[in-house]
């Protein structure tokens, strides 16, 4: 079946440092990718999404590009802020259908300090 | 603003209750979601909807029922609660077709089975 595995957190770092968060998946044809944020005490929204290979998700200085031949959609961001401190997760969808179900990643706290 | 709201944040029951969590959307969509988050293991789907009185099994539906009666409204059911259900619980909706990837979560609903 479909997975995603992502890299172990807690992942800490210092106020403008570079960010990676490493994502992997395993699907058949041709599936959509997501991350999406969860702020402490809130519920999970989407950051970014590639819908086919190559493309490039960004949103809020956070990038991510569809690599299929690497079966990767790294996150990464080049300065990070303390209010970027939240759990990311990696999710895909096979497809863009009725009740398109998400498949995630164990996702991966980032913390941030000053 | 698309908004998901949850019964409660917090919830404490007793082994064997019936327990039901509740979710309304305010954004007229057809598809909700129930999933349980526990740590390491990522948001798991336990049941999905996407019309009035219609269910889908996800990938852990034993131990939980669902009901919609209304479109904006989606119970999830614990009909015998056990510890191993102590988890937090996110509810999301959604649109029908070629925007259904993009989930909308509520916060969550942390519940204790003691």
């Amino acid at each position: 079946g479909d997975s995603v595995t992502q890299m172990e957190g807690p992942v800490t770092l210092s106020e403008e440092a570079f960010l990676t968060i490493n994502c992997t998946y395993t699907a058949t044809g041709y599936p959509s990718l997501f991350w999406y944020v969860q702020y402490p005490g809130e519920g999970l929204q989407l950051l970014l999404k590639a819908t086919k290979a190559d493309d490039k998700g960004s949103n809020k200085g956070f990038e991510a590009t569809y690599r299929k031949e690497t079966t990767s959609f790294h996150l990464e961001k080049g300065s990070v802020q303390v209010s970027d401190s939240a759990v990311y997760f990696c999710a895909l969808t096979p497809y863009t259908g009725t009740a398109s179900k998400l498949t995630f990643g164990t996702g991966t706290r980032l913390q941030v300090t000053l | 603003d698309v908004k998901v709201t949850q019964s409660s944040r917090y919830l404490v029951k007793r082994t064997g209750e019936k327990v039901f969590l509740e979710c309304v959307q305010d954004m007229d969509h057809e598809n909700m979601f129930w999933y349980r988050q526990d740590p390491g293991l990522g948001l798991r789907l336990i049941y999905f909807s996407y019309d009035v009185k219609m269910k889908e099994k996800g990938d852990i539906p034993e131990g939980y029922s669902v009901s919609r009666e209304k479109k904006e409204r989606f119970s999830l059911i614990l009909e015998s609660a056990s510890t191993n259900q102590t988890s937090m619980y996110l509810c999301a909706s959604s649109l029908l077709g070629t925007a259904s990837y993009e989930q909308y979560f509520g916060p969550g609903t942390r519940l204790t089975v003691t």
